[in-house]
C-alpha cells in the first residue's frame, strides 16, 4: 500500500461548481497536511497547509483532515477556469521534513 | 514571499554529458534543500536531502554517483546529473526550508532535462 493514495482524475467541471479533492494515507505519524497546486510546466505552490482534524477555510479554498480515518480533502468553492492545474497533496510526519506527495489530480475548470 | 529560483529552466544535452542544475533561495537563508524528479503524469518523488556544509541525504534506489549534490551556502545548492542517459530525461525540481523553522517548503519553478 503506497503511503499516500490520490485520484489522478483527470476531473472536468463547469465554471462555478464545487470541487473535492481527496487523498488517503496509510501511516498515523504523519501530523501535516498540506495542498499545492502546480501550473503545467511550473513548480507547485502551497494552497493550503493543516495539522489538525477538522477545517480550515481561506477564501474558496477549505481543507478538510479527518485523521481517524486518514482522509484528507480539499474542496473549491465557485471554481474558475483559473483553477485548472494540478493538485498534490502532500504529508510529513513531525519527526522530519520529508513531504510526502500524492500521484496529484489534473483539475480542469471549463468557462 | 519566500522565492526560489532555478536555473536553467529547461536544458537539452547529449547522452554522456553532465548537466548541472542551480537552486537558489532569494530572499531568505535554507539550511536544507530538497531536490525532486517528477516524471510526466506522476507525482513529485524526493531524491535527496541537500543540508547545508554537509553531504546530502539519498532516497532508496538513487545513485548518489550519479545525481551529484552541492549545498555550499544558505542560499545555493546545485544537483549534476552525470553521464546523462534518456532515461534521465525529466522535471526537476528543488525546495528549500526557512533556516528560521518554518515548516513550509518553498518550491523552485523546476527544470526540465531533455537527453538525446
Amino acid at each position: 500500500q503506497k503511503e499516500v493514495e490520490q485520484d489522478p482524475g483527470p476531473l472536468s467541471v463547469p465554471e462555478g461548481a464545487i470541487v473535492s479533492l481527496n487523498c488517503t494515507y496509510s501511516n498515523s505519524a504523519f501530523q501535516y497536511f498540506m495542498w499545492y497546486r502546480q501550473y503545467s510546466r511550473k513548480g507547485p505552490e502551497l494552497l493550503m497547509y493543516t495539522y489538525s482534524s477538522g477545517n480550515k477555510e481561506d477564501g474558496r479554498f477549505t481543507a478538510q483532515v479527518d485523521k481517524s480515518s486518514k482522509y484528507i480533502s480539499l474542496f473549491i468553492r465557485d471554481s474558475q477556469p483559473s483553477d485548472s492545474a494540478t493538485y498534490l497533496c502532500a504529508i510529513k510526519s513531525g519527526s522530519n521534513y520529508k513531504l510526502t506527495f500524492g500521484k496529484g489530480t489534473l483539475l480542469t475548470v471549463n468557462p | 514571499g519566500a522565492v526560489v529560483s532555478q536555473h536553467p529552466s529547461w536544458v537539452i544535452c547529449k547522452s554522456g554529458t553532465s548537466v548541472k542544475i542551480e537552486c537558489r533561495s532569494l530572499d531568505f537563508q535554507a539550511t536544507t534543500m530538497f531536490w525532486y524528479r517528477q516524471f510526466p503524469k506522476q507525482s513529485l518523488m524526493l531524491m535527496a536531502t541537500s543540508n547545508e556544509g554537509s553531504k546530502a541525504t539519498y532516497e532508496q534506489g538513487v545513485e548518489k554517483d550519479k545525481f551529484l549534490i552541492n549545498h555550499a551556502s544558505l542560499t545555493l545548492s546545485t544537483l549534476t546529473v552525470t553521464s546523462a542517459h534518456p532515461e534521465d530525461s525529466s522535471f526537476y525540481i528543488c525546495s528549500a526550508r526557512e533556516t528560521s523553522g518554518s515548516n513550509e517548503q518553498f518550491f523552485g519553478p523546476g527544470t526540465r532535462l531533455t537527453v538525446l
